[in-house]
């Protein structure tokens, strides 16, 4: 069964380092999604992506946030200068339409210290 | 922007009881209308859904019912299973937006 994958599993990072979070999303699928979820708390909603651009972004989504699909089958989330409060389990999810299933990857658990 | 209220925070049942989660919403245009359930340490899988056409689904132990006249929907889990223990969260929404989840139930089952 597809399945969206995400690279690294574990990511640690000194604050103030740049770090860039992978993303291969189910192939024929067409909005990519990214979420951001802090321990023990609620699944947040940071940016999503069609046809090559931003279609709709939180407040958390800054600008030391970026997203860019640069191929056919990758879409990484980059944030630039890390903080503490950026540690989180990050979720990359894609679905085939707009109103659809999401189909969530396993999630990169990302340490800021 | 869509605001959604999930009641209980938390829920323990013995094992075999019912449980039913509530979700509000404030989008009167919202039309679609998921269930997710995260286990500890995993992804957010869907268990569920309803379209705004529909007011009640179901899919074995799982249902789904829609009111969207008070907009709100809920999930009822019958016959509940340590497995069911898990965290769920609604997530309605309407086309042009992405999914905003709940804060989420944590549901306990005890055997």
């Amino acid at each position: 069964e597809p399945e969206v994958t995400q690279t690294p599993s574990h990511q640690v990072t000194q604050m103030g380092q740049e770090v860039i979070l992978r993303c291969v999303p189910i192939s024929n699928h067409l909005y990519f999604y990214w979420y951001r979820q802090i321990l023990g708390q609620k699944v947040e909603f940071l940016v999503s992506f069609y046809n090559n651009e931003i279609s709709e972004k939180s407040e958390i989504f800054d600008d030391q946030f970026s997203v860019e699909r640069p191929d056919g089958s990758n879409f990484t989330l980059k944030i630039r200068s890390t903080k503490l409060e950026d540690s989180a389990m990050y979720f990359c999810a894609s679905t085939l339409y707009r109103i659809d299933e999401a189909f969530f990857g396993q999630g990169t658990r990302l340490t800021v210290v | 922007g869509e605001n959604v209220e999930q009641h209980p925070s938390t829920l323990s049942v013995q094992e075999g009881d019912s449980a039913v989660i509530k979700c509000t919403y404030s989008d009167s245009a919202s039309n679609y209308f998921p269930w997710y359930k995260q286990e500890l340490g995993k992804r957010p899988q869907l268990i569920i859904d309803i379209r705004s056409n529909v007011g009640e689904k179901k899919d074995q132990r799982i249902a789904v019912t829609l009111n969207k006249t008070a907009k709100h929907f809920s999930l009822h889990i019958t016959e509940t299973q340590p497995e069911d223990s898990a965290v769920y969260f609604c997530a309605p929404h309407q086309a042009g937006t992405a999914l905003i989840f709940g804060k989420g139930t944590t549901l306990s089952v005890s055997s």
